[in-house]
């Protein structure tokens, strides 16, 4: 089955505790993108990746890392996490044409 | 910004009515996607309309598209309590495909049985 999976699906932690939430698609496309959702604001794109070890900041990078070693994963990174950054987040990978969208992970950072 | 914004915010109908959202976006666009959340869940695509096309059918959905007025619309007819979910437009500006999507605000819709 074509999938997007993201882990965990759901995270507590504490202000500066590095974590990382993994994305992984199995429909070999080469754009993948990241995405928090917040309410009242929409979607709002965070990094994407135009393929493997091509990276480029979105609309809100600021204190998010990527990496897009492997075709297939793009782990999105929070150093140093704060309570800011609680929200929902997605990733996404692309056809070219339409957006594949993870189940979403729902951060609270304490 | 170039996020589209769509209109209303909420929208609260009966079943077997017809729903209508309105998305506006400000910058010359490749092609204009509607997508469909479930509370707190992924998005997933209804349909795509590119800038040369005026309207678009599938199923119970059709969208129309001006790009003079920078608007779309989508219409879900005959409504059911199913479709109770948030829609949200997203916007590939230029020649970008559908790499670099904008998505708007959404519209919070609620089909009542």
């Amino acid at each position: 089955e074509a999938q997007v999976t993201q882990n965990p699906r759901y995270l507590i932690t504490v202000t500066g505790k590095k974590l990382t939430v993994t994305c992984s698609q199995n429909m070999n496309h080469e754009y993948m993108s990241w995405y928090r959702q917040d309410p009242g604001l929409g979607l709002r794109q965070i990094y994407y990746s135009m393929n493997v070890e091509v990276t480029d900041k979105g609309d809100v990078p600021e204190g998010y890392k990527v990496s897009r070693k492997e075709k297939r994963n793009f782990p999105l990174i929070l150093e140093s996490p704060s309570p800011n950054q609680t929200s929902l987040y997605f990733c996404a990978s692309s056809s070219l044409k339409t957006q594949y969208f993870g189940p979403g992970t729902r951060l609270l950072v304490l | 910004s170039q996020q589209g914004e769509e209109d209303p915010q909420a929208l609260s109908i009966q079943e077997g009515e017809n729903a209508t959202m309105n998305c506006s976006y400000k910058t010359s666009i490749n092609n204009l996607q509607w997508y469909r959340q479930n509370s707190g869940r992924g998005l997933v695509h209804l349909i795509l309309i590119r800038s040369n096309e005026r309207e678009k059918h599938s199923g119970r959905l059709r969208v129309t598209l001006d790009t003079s007025k920078k608007s779309s619309s989508l219409l879900i007819t005959a409504s059911r309590a199913a479709d109770t979910a948030s829609y949200f437009c997203a916007t590939a500006p230029g020649l970008t495909g559908a790499n670099n999507l904008f998505f708007g605000t959404g519209t919070r819709l609620t089909v009542i049985p």
